[in-house]
């Protein structure tokens, strides 16, 4: 069993920056590839990024690139995604989530909780 | 990007009762579709990945089948708590896409 605990989130300004983390426990993170997906409120699920197990490979969707980073520290089971020049239309519950494989893959079968990020003035 | 679009939006069935969800890409997917519970205020559950392959634990109630662009998700005798929201989801190529859900409510 897989557990994955964000952080990291609230509310910000528009144009400023967040950093969420995700703690991943009870299995070996170095194995998979994780993402991070999102909701708007009612809204439905949108894929945000991935990085692979190593770290070497990333894709973003392409209304975030350039403005947020993925990475990883498989020494210390963590995820992060660092989000630059937010804008109303980021704001969700981010949920930090694993693939059943180390890279290419896009099967996501564990889910954090979520971190709500809200961007206002 | 692919474009996914689930059908109906809203179902409404009663327990016991069979429950069809239809998915489809806007191009081929191959049999690269999951399939994702998600209950109000939860994390979505995978539920089915290769379009027909249950995930652990996932009872056969569930079903999954398609192939190509289109999809459909089965519930063959829907329990009460199976009255969420189903999404499908293609990993053919990236961007990652989601369909909008159907929402399958007690009738």
């Amino acid at each position: 069993q897989v557990l994955l605990v964000e952080s990291g989130g609230g509310v910000v300004q528009p144009g400023r920056s967040l950093r969420l983390s995700c703690a991943a426990s009870g299995s070996t993170f170095s194995t998979y590839g994780m993402h991070w997906v999102r909701q708007a409120p009612g809204k439905g699920l949108e894929w945000v990024a991935v990085i692979s197990c190593d770290g070497n490979n990333k894709y973003y969707r392409d209304s975030v690139k350039g403005r947020f980073t993925i990475s990883r520290d498989n020494s210390k089971n963590t995820l992060h995604l660092q989000m630059n020049s937010l804008r109303a239309e980021d704001t969700a519950v981010y949920y930090c989530s694993k693939d059943h494989k180390c890279s290419d893959a896009g099967v996501i079968d564990y889910w954090g909780q979520g971190t709500l990020v809200t961007v206002s003035p | 990007e692919i474009v996914m679009t689930q059908s109906p939006a809203t179902l409404s069935v009663s327990p016991g009762e069979r429950a069809t969800l239809s998915c489809r890409a806007s191009q081929s997917i191959s049999s690269n579709l999951a399939w994702y519970q998600q209950k109000p205020g939860q994390s979505p559950r995978l539920l089915i990945y290769g379009a027909s392959t249950r995930a652990t634990g996932i009872p056969a109630r569930f079903s999954g089948s398609g192939s190509g662009t289109e999809f459909t998700l089965t519930i063959s005798s829907l329990q009460s708590e199976d009255f969420a929201v189903y999404s499908c989801q293609q990993y053919n190529n990236w961007p990652l896409t989601f369909g909008g859900g159907t929402k399958v409510e007690f009738k």
